[in-house]
């Protein structure tokens, strides 16, 4: 079946260093991965997307990229700062032209330490 | 509202009753989502709805759970005959016509007793 994993159930790191978290999906080729955070007792929030024909994404202090021969991205954060510390999910979504089925991995809890 | 709405914000209920639970997306919004999240867990997919078209059902994990979207706004998903393991948050979340980004509501906690 389709699948998103995120390798990571945690990371931890001190402030000021750069995050870096990993996505792989198996069993099929999303045209497109999406990042979200998640803080506790609420619904994620979008942060990037980057489709399958993009090498890299930046957004300020995040950059994701998508490697589609590894079947992985990566997501950064540079500069990390204490209120980066959150679960980051990671998303594949199969169509340009029309909202398709979203499936998500299960989430890297990030703990940035000051 | 602004944002996804959904309610209720926490339900406890007895196993085997059943359970109904809203979602009111952003206005304009065409496709709609639902997911469950257990304690800990990533977000488990369970059907979406992409304006007239027929939702996909396929992460429906059994038949005591369904799902409809009235009017192409407001969606309702139903759990019957609620068994402990059906204990999890349920997200839902709205997004715009070609767009991929999805907006989520905060969630209603299920606990079944």
């Amino acid at each position: 079946s389709q699948k998103i994993e995120q390798n990571s159930e945690a990371l931890n790191i001190q402030e000021g260093k750069t995050a870096t978290l990993t996505c792989n999906y198996t069993n099929y080729s999303p045209a497109y991965l999406q990042w979200y955070r998640q803080d506790p007792g609420r619904g994620p929030v979008f942060l990037l997307l980057i489709r399958e024909n993009e090498k890299e994404k930046r957004k300020e202090r995040l950059k994701v990229t998508f490697d589609t021969t590894l079947k992985q991205s990566l997501f950064h954060i540079t500069a990390s700062q204490p209120a980066d510390s959150a679960t980051y999910l990671c998303a594949g979504g199969g169509g340009y032209s029309s909202a398709s089925k979203i499936i998500f991995g299960s989430g890297t809890r990030l703990s940035i330490r000051p | 509202g602004a944002g996804v709405s959904q309610s209720p914000s926490n339900k406890v209920t007895e196993k085997g009753k059943d359970v109904e639970l809203r979602c009111d997306p952003i206005s304009g919004h065409t496709a709609l989502y639902w997911y469950r999240q257990s304690l800990g867990q990533g977000l488990e997919f369970l059907i979406y709805f992409q304006g007239n078209s027929a939702p996909d059902k396929s992460g429906l994990p059994s038949d005591r759970f369904s799902a409809e979207r009235t009017g192409g706004s407001v969606s309702t998903l139903t759990i019957q005959r609620t068994q402990q393991e059906d204990s999890a948050v349920y997200l839902c979340a709205s997004s715009p016509r070609g767009g991929r980004e999805l907006f989520f509501g905060e969630g209603s906690r299920l606990t079944v007793l």
